[in-house]
């Protein structure tokens, strides 16, 4: 089955920029979304189709997706953004498996 | 505004059913794709089973095939997953959610706030 790395942290002072890389096979070849999630609340869309924003969604957080890696940039982080962030790919060959990466904890120092 | 309400869970013994219900609003419900998401305490997030809009397709991860149905009532504009024989590990907040499909695309755009599910003795 495929399989989505992520960094279990990212640490990052208020103001700068925060990356956080979600690594697959070939993971360029598809769509990647990203997911915010702070504590006790249900998952918010972010970023869709590697680099799109939904409505109501910053422009500080924006997306790439290249090779055996996508990234979730965060600029000018806020204290506010403190989550945990996870990628997401959908594998048409294999029963519509959705599959998410493990997760990263974004720490806003 | 697009809501999702999920409501069924509970505690429940090993071995036991649960019915999860999802009661959708504010989009034409029939026109989605439908999943239910879960995610164990303290861990991160797994697709367990998605539906297509006239209910002709259904898919599930491989631990809950055999032991889960999803299901939907488009007329109620409900989702449904009806959970048996449930394990220790099948413990975790369920979340409904809408699935945005494209011919090589499929992302959740809208979560319910989940429905905690305890399967202990």
């Amino acid at each position: 089955s495929y399989v989505l790395t992520q960094p279990p942290s990212v640490s990052v002072a208020p103001g700068q920029t925060a990356r956080i890389t979600c690594g697959g096979n070939n993971i360029g070849s598809k769509s990647v979304h990203w997911y915010q999630q702070k504590p006790g609340q249900a998952p918010v869309l972010v970023v869709y189709d590697d680099s799109d924003r939904p409505s109501g969604i910053p422009e500080r957080f924006s997306g790439s997706n290249s090779g055996n890696t996508a990234t979730l940039t965060i600029s000018r982080v806020e204290a506010g953004d403190e989550a945990d962030y996870y990628c997401q790919v959908w594998d048409s060959s294999s029963d519509h498996n959705y599959v998410f990466g493990t997760g990263t904890k974004v720490t806003v120092l | 505004e697009v809501q999702l309400v999920e409501s069924g869970g509970g505690l429940v013994q090993p071995g036991g059913s649960l019915r999860l219900s999802c009661a959708a609003s504010g989009f034409t419900f029939s026109s989605y794709w439908m999943s239910w998401v879960r995610q164990a305490p303290g861990k991160g997030l797994e697709w367990v089973a998605n539906i297509k809009q006239d209910g002709s397709e259904k898919y599930y991860v491989d631990s809950v095939k055999g032991r889960f149905t999803i299901s939907r009532d488009n007329a109620k504009n409900s989702l449904y997953l009806q959970m048996n024989s449930l394990r220790a590990e099948d413990t975790a907040v369920y979340y409904c959610a809408r699935v945005e499909l494209t011919y090589d695309s499929a992302r959740f755009d809208y979560w319910g706030q989940g429905t905690l599910v305890t399967v202990s003795s």
